[in-house]
């Protein structure tokens, strides 16, 4: 199974401010069609993960601009130019390249 | 708009089987493009994707290796709905159990999400 990690496992964040959340994989998610499978999700408190970026760079329908994924092979990040107070919650990002899916443990974002 | 459903109970005893249903609304079970998938979270295991079914000219089913031998997912076309059978459970089964939508193709991901199911295994 593929491994997924997450750095840092907590970030307080200034509402205003960048944040950056970075995300590895044990092996490479680039596709023979050069997408990179890496999805990033995000749980609001008490709800269910919802869709932020697939295919590493591409915002789902709804996200706002301030939200960004980039990398490739075994390193991503996603970033988030200026954090809202309603960005809380924790943060997975997911390899979609084989089964078994696998999550990383999470980056819970919570404000200072 | 596409909405997942989720019913089922939210306590079983240990030894005996959990079963949950995601009634799928805007779209359709026997689509060509989606996958339908179980995943649960737990504070031990984290996100854990536990299977899928989908429709390619015929029925495929895919399950994770840890409940392979316990469980199975299986569509109902005439209430477009699929369901959750996991058999012999113990209290490590206890979560929050999610169905969801995996969109092929130009995204590629569990776009779309049921409200979740806290399960929890005890007698």
């Amino acid at each position: 199974d593929i491994v997924m990690t997450q750095s840092p496992l907590s970030l307080p964040v200034t509402p205003g401010e960048p944040a950056s959340i970075s995300c590895r994989s044990s092996q490479s998610l680039l596709h023979s069609n050069g997408y990179n499978y890496l999805n990033w999700y995000l749980q609001k408190p008490g709800r269910s993960p919802q869709l932020l970026i697939h295919l590493d760079s591409n915002r789902a329908s709804g996200v706002p601009d301030r939200f960004s994924g980039s990398g490739s092979g075994t390193d991503f990040t996603l970033k988030i130019s200026r954090v809202e107070a309603e960005d809380v919650g924790v943060y997975y990002c997911m390899q979609a390249l084989e089964i078994p899916f696998t999550f990383g443990p999470g980056t819970k974002v919570d404000i200072k | 708009q596409v909405y997942l459903q989720q019913s089922g109970p939210g306590l079983v005893k240990p030894s005996q089987t959990l079963s949950l249903t995601c009634v799928i609304s805007g779209d359709s079970v026997s689509s060509n493009s989606a996958a339908w998938n179980w995943i649960r979270q737990s504070p031990t295991r984290g996100l854990e994707w536990l299977g899928r079914t989908y429709y390619r000219s015929r029925w495929y089913h895919d399950y994770a290796v840890s409940v392979k031998t316990r469980i199975a997912i299986n569509p109902d076309t005439s209430k477009n709905q699929f369901s959750l059978q996991l058999n012999s459970v113990t209290p490590e089964d206890t979560a929050v159990y999610y169905c969801a939508r995996w969109y092929s193709g130009s995204r590629d991901s569990f776009d779309i999400w049921g409200q979740g199911t806290l399960v929890t295994v005890s007698s």
